[in-house]
């Protein structure tokens, strides 16, 4: 079976460009998550839907930062206008079921550079 | 304890010795402690979502166990491998918000053969 799908694997781009980070959860799952890891602050929740509705979005840094799932296997991440201190690996997880007794399936990753 | 704290940072033994680490969460409204395994370059991998209060868990040669009236959780690797070098992270759930985990940063275990 198919994992978590991210895309790109990495990004490396100017400030000010919009970039656009993508998932596709595991097939038959309920619940997508958002994370941003960095040195700093280690794994941090961005947001995360349930049957692909928003949840709890109090995550996201500022109003540059969007999230959308238009359909239950496929979610992107925004960042419009992005600044070097966005940089950092953002991973998607997805879960069977909407709680937090249920293990979370994560994607590869996606490192983002921006310059 | 607000936050999930987990010690220590780091690590290392040789190959053989056994080893463990604690997971530390606030004990109130608690709903569930999740593991993860996470070697350099991959993603992190469930390892095990425990609930119950003195609940323990075994995979192989790792164990986990739980004590939700202190807020505080052991992962025990016995007869360590090179290949169980990675961080370990831990994540709490409350009941305020089942679905949100909150990470700590990570014990970052590397074992010498």
């Amino acid at each position: 079976d198919a994992g978590v799908i991210q895309s790109p694997r990495h990004e490396v781009t100017e400030m000010g460009q919009e970039v656009t980070l993508r998932c596709k959860p595991i097939s038959g799952h309920n619940s997508l998550f958002w994370y941003r890891q960095t040195m700093m602050r280690g794994l941090e929740l961005l947001i995360y839907f349930n049957n692909n509705v928003p949840i709890d979005d109090s995550g996201m840094p500022e109003d540059r930062f969007s999230a959308k799932m238009p359909n239950a296997s496929f979610s992107t991440l925004k960042i419009q206008p992005s600044e070097p201190r966005d940089s950092a690996v953002y991973f998607c997880a997805s879960s069977p079921r909407t709680a937090g007794n249920q293990p979370q399936h994560f994607g590869d990753g996606t490192r983002l550079s921006i310059l | 304890i607000l936050n999930v704290e987990q010690s220590p940072q780091s690590l290392h033994v040789q190959e053989g010795d056994s080893t463990n680490f604690t997971c530390s969460f606030p004990s109130s409204n608690f709903y569930a402690l999740h593991w993860y395994r996470w070697e350099t370059a991959k993603s992190p991998e469930a390892l095990f979502v425990m609930t119950l209060n003195g609940d323990e868990k075994k995979k192989g040669r790792i164990s986990a166990t739980l004590n939700t009236k202190e807020g505080y959780s052991y992962l025990y690797i016995k007869g360590s491998q090179p290949e169980d070098s990675a961080t370990y992270l831990c994540a709490s759930a409350s009941v305020r918000s089942t679905d949100k985990l909150i990470f700590g940063t990570g014990t970052r275990l590397q074992v010498f053969p």
